[in-house]
């Protein structure tokens, strides 16, 4: 089974400085891994995805994410933070391609940026 | 490119009453994901369906029921509302066997008095 565990429910920076956003999988098969970004009262939105293939991925708004197999971590990354990076960000797995249609979530961690 | 929509955008009920939720997938989708955000919640997974039939169940209440159409759009049903319905429901969909990922819709705004 598929499960995702994102350290730190919030995590505080200053403008500027360096984003990092942390989430482990477990998953018995090669997973596919997404975080998505949500502003308050709207839907979620892809930031980026890994499937196959190099294994730092780039998203929007200078996001990136590293798949490492060997830690099974999947971190969020932004050299300088902005104000409009404040928002929720949800790391999620599903079971790839053996079973695409079952996806989880993390529990969420809530990016405050201080100016 | 054309989005996930969810109609309405808000809702107001008495307890006890009846609400429906519509999501209408981005088309050539053929999967839908319903979830629902309490304030200050993770989405938690109720219901999905692929090509019409139900293909998933999280902690969707008996209360509730949803289904997808021929049309590939989709329907939560809730009835016998309970303030602790008051809610985002988010409606996501895929496609089976593409590049994996959701695709969210605004949310439904849902309030129970």
């Amino acid at each position: 089974a598929q499960s995702v565990t994102q350290l730190g429910s919030h995590v505080s920076v200053s403008e500027g400085a360096l984003v990092l956003l942390r989430c482990n999988y477990s998953s018995s098969v090669p997973p596919y891994l997404f975080w998505y970004v949500q502003y308050p009262n709207q839907g979620l939105q892809l930031l980026l995805k890994y499937t196959t293939g190099a294994t730092l991925v780039k998203g929007i708004n200078g996001f990136e994410a590293e798949f490492k197999k060997s830690e099974t971590s999947f971190h969020l990354t932004k050299p300088s933070a902005h104000m409009s990076d404040a928002a929720e960000y949800f790391c999620a797995v599903t079971g790839g391609i053996y079973n695409f249609n079952k996806f989880y979530f993390g529990s969420g961690t809530k990016l405050n940026v201080k100016p | 490119a054309a989005g996930v929509i969810q109609s309405p955008r808000h809702l107001i009920k008495e307890k006890r009453e009846t609400a429906t939720l519509k999501c209408y997938p981005i088309p050539r989708h053929d999967t839908v994901y319903w979830y629902q955000q309490g304030p200050g919640q993770d989405p938690q997974f109720l219901i999905s369906f692929y090509e019409k039939m139900q293909s998933d169940k999280g902690s969707i209440p008996d209360r509730f029921s949803a289904q997808q159409f021929s049309d590939y759009h989709s329907e939560l049903n809730m009835s016998s509302l309970e303030l602790g319905d008051s809610a985002l429901y988010f409606c996501a969909s895929s496609l089976y066997g593409g590049t994996g990922e959701l695709f969210f819709g605004e949310g439904s705004r849902l309030t129970v008095l």
